[in-house]
């Protein structure tokens, strides 16, 4: 019964080659959330949706960009990926607008760079 | 001064053990507390998530916030090799996005 499920678990891509990483919830809720964790360093927020609306971090490259086509589904689009990119990608979900706020977090997809 | 602080570790302690996690911060807004484990090469689990000063326990684990003193920590009673892991608090207010800290690595001995 998972809530939020990414795919794929793990992804290998060649350097400056675009990647697309998926998301999916089954939670209904509204707020999806993209995050970047390197190794033993807390998750880094990189952009979130709240419905459709977009809300991109100051400090996230232009190299990442993101689709929501639907409340279900999110992707994270990385068109150049670099050596430095690789990590854990972190996909979470909430639901702002409630007293239950929490976020809940998928498995992770991680990247590796060669 | 980051908004979040919370001591790395690592931490080892023997099993059974009480087990004292915590996190200050600077940011009086802040509303919303969660504690994540994370196990290695995986996603942070939500394990207690508290909206209010005082104490919350589920089973073996107590969350305890104090806004008055912007500190926040998690107590694990009969710790287990099991819970072995890295642990992540997190807060927030309204609709803004969770401030991590930079987590606690602890090992739980045999």
């Amino acid at each position: 019964d998972a809530m939020v499920i990414q795919n794929p678990r793990y992804q290998v891509t060649q350097f400056g080659k675009p990647v697309t990483l998926s998301c999916s919830q089954t939670l209904n809720h509204n707020v999806m959330y993209w995050y970047q964790q390197k190794s033993s360093q807390a998750p880094k927020l990189l952009f979130h949706y709240y419905d459709k609306d977009f809300n991109n971090e100051a400090d996230t490259p232009d190299n990442f960009q993101s689709r929501r086509p639907n409340t279900s589904f999110c992707f994270l689009d990385i068109r150049s990926p670099g050596l430095g990119d690789a990590a854990m990608y972190l996909c979470a979900t909430s639901r702002v607008g409630s007293v239950n706020t929490e976020a809940f977090f998928g498995q992770g997809t991680r990247l590796t760079v060669v | 001064q980051k908004e979040v602080e919370q001591d790395p570790g690592p931490l080892s302690v023997p099993e059974g053990a009480i087990v004292s996690l915590n996190c200050t911060y600077s940011n009086s807004a802040f509303q919303y507390f969660m504690w994540y484990r994370q196990y290695s090469r995986k996603g942070p689990e939500l394990l207690m998530y508290t909206y209010s000063s005082g104490n919350k326990e589920d089973g073996r684990f107590t969350a305890q916030v104090d806004k008055s003193s912007k500190y926040i920590s998690l107590f694990i009673r009969d710790s287990q090799p099991s819970d072995s892991a890295t642990y992540l608090c997190a807060m927030k207010f309204g609709n803004e996005k969770l401030t991590f800290g930079t987590g606690t690595r602890l090992t739980i001995i045999p």
